[in-house]
């Protein structure tokens, strides 16, 4: 079955950096688009970035567009977002997702992003 | 970008009945690209229904989505008790994909 797994999230400065990875299996990882959606303590769901399977194609919500960075290693099927420059707004649950035509089929559990000094 | 609102904020209902629940786009959702996640306390999003109205697998019939253009509506016919969750609309046929801010479905 499909299976993602976050990590990479803990507790970091304004203006630090931090990267987050997701392990994938269960499926063929450089057939699909691949996406982070986040969700801030107590809030609704935020799209942060998409991937396209060869990593020919990738976009970002305008507030994270320059700071945040996605990638993917199909040999290691690993996606990640690479993430400079935090806020304190950058507090969240990050999760990975497959993407089937621009929804999330399956997601992994998340992981917690704190941004504080 | 397109703007989803959800309605109502808060559902209160009691096991066995029905539930509706509305999202609204503030422009036309292309080719009906809306899809529907129930999340629970503690967990991930969960997928229930792509393309406004197609059941993702697994998901029982009595999860029905419909709708088009604007206007949309996920239906539970008859509310189990693990259906009592926060379900979020989202687009994806314009970018960025956008989310309605969710209805919190609870037992009354």
């Amino acid at each position: 079955q499909v299976q993602l797994v976050e990590s990479g999230g803990g507790l970091v400065k304004p203006g630090g950096s931090l990267r987050l990875s997701c392990a994938a299996s269960g499926f063929t990882f450089s057939d699909y688009h691949m996406t982070w959606i986040r969700q801030a303590p107590g809030k609704g769901l935020e799209w942060v970035s998409s991937i396209s399977p060869i990593s020919s194609y990738t976009n970002y919500a305008d507030s994270v567009k320059g700071r945040f960075t996605i990638s993917r290693d199909n040999a290691k099927n690993s996606l990640y977002l690479q993430m400079n420059s935090l806020r304190g707004e950058d507090t969240a649950v990050y999760y990975c997702a497959r993407d089937l035509s621009g929804y999330s089929s399956e997601w992994g559990q998340g992981t917690l992003v704190t941004v504080s000094s | 970008e397109i703007v989803l609102t959800q309605s109502p904020g808060t559902l209160s209902l009691s096991p066995g009945e029905r539930a509706t629940l509305s999202c609204r786009a503030s422009q036309t959702v292309s080719s009906n690209y809306l899809a529907w996640y129930q999340q629970k306390p503690g967990q991930a999003p969960r997928l229930l229904i792509y393309a406004a109205s197609s059941r993702a697998t697994g998901i029982p019939d009595r999860f029905s989505g419909s709708g088009s253009g604007t206007d949309f509506t996920l239906t539970i016919s008859r509310l189990e008790p693990e259906d009592f969750a926060v379900y979020y609309c989202q687009q994806y046929g314009s970018s960025p994909r956008t989310f309605g801010q969710g209805t919190k479905v609870e037992i009354k």
